[in-house]
């Protein structure tokens, strides 16, 4: 089991431009999950899927963020014309759907630096 | 919106000392708690989870649960420098996968 797959691991954009994050859940995991995390927020909800459905969203900068599952194997996070204000370490991280209160399993993350 | 708060911000614990660490939730329907730890430069493991009121142990970690106050508490016995780390309390609603995740306690445990 190689756990959660993000890529890339780093990543450095300039102001303006658009940033693809990838993410591979755990196989066999339904529920997949977004942060950010950066010193001074913390680990910050974005958003969440659940059987590939878009289930809450609530925590997404609603003009420039966007997020997809277009299959179980993986999940997208793009950040369209990226600030400075961006740069963050994301993380997604997977759990199984089987029963709530479930454990989170988190990828490495990518750190996003924009210039 | 469902916070997580944490305290202390920062602890220093000699090794071989007790460390405990505290959250509450201010919501009043969160059913699921959880203690996660993250190493410098490493992702969020999972620690401890707690759901039911009392009390959890698990080798050195000991964690304990007042739904009635929402509160729960964090505490590491004889600490160890490997345990130098970001302690995040987190918290979930019965039918739900949303996790809210409070700030953390950064613990540095002092050789």
């Amino acid at each position: 089991n190689a756990g959660v797959i993000q890529t890339p691991r780093h990543k450095v954009t300039g102001k303006g431009q658009e940033a693809t994050l990838w993410c591979e859940p755990i196989s066999g995991h339904s529920a997949v999950f977004w942060y950010r995390q950066t010193i001074v927020q913390g680990l910050e909800f974005l958003t969440y899927f659940r059987n590939q459905a878009p289930i809450d969203d609530s925590g997404m900068p609603k003009e420039r963020f966007s997020a997809q599952m277009p299959n179980q194997s993986h999940s997208t996070l793009k950040i369209q014309s990226t600030q400075p204000q961006d740069s963050a370490v994301y993380l997604c991280a997977s759990s199984p759907l089987g029963g709530q209160g479930a454990e989170q399993f988190f990828g490495p993350g990518t750190r996003l630096t924009v210039l | 919106q469902q916070k997580v708060q944490q305290s202390p911000e920062s602890l220093i614990v000699p090794e071989g000392g007790m460390a405990s660490l505290n959250c509450t939730s201010s919501d009043r329907n969160v059913d699921y708690f959880w203690w996660y730890r993250q190493h410098s430069g490493k992702s969020p493991k999972m620690l401890m989870s707690i759901f039911s009121n009392g009390e959890k142990e698990e080798g050195r970690f000991t964690v304990h649960l007042n739904k009635a106050s929402l509160h729960t508490s964090l505490h590491i016995r004889d600490s160890q420098p490997s345990d130098s780390a970001l302690y995040l309390c987190a918290a979930s609603r019965a039918g739900g996968y949303k996790v809210v995740f409070g700030s953390g306690t950064r613990l540095l445990v002092s050789p």
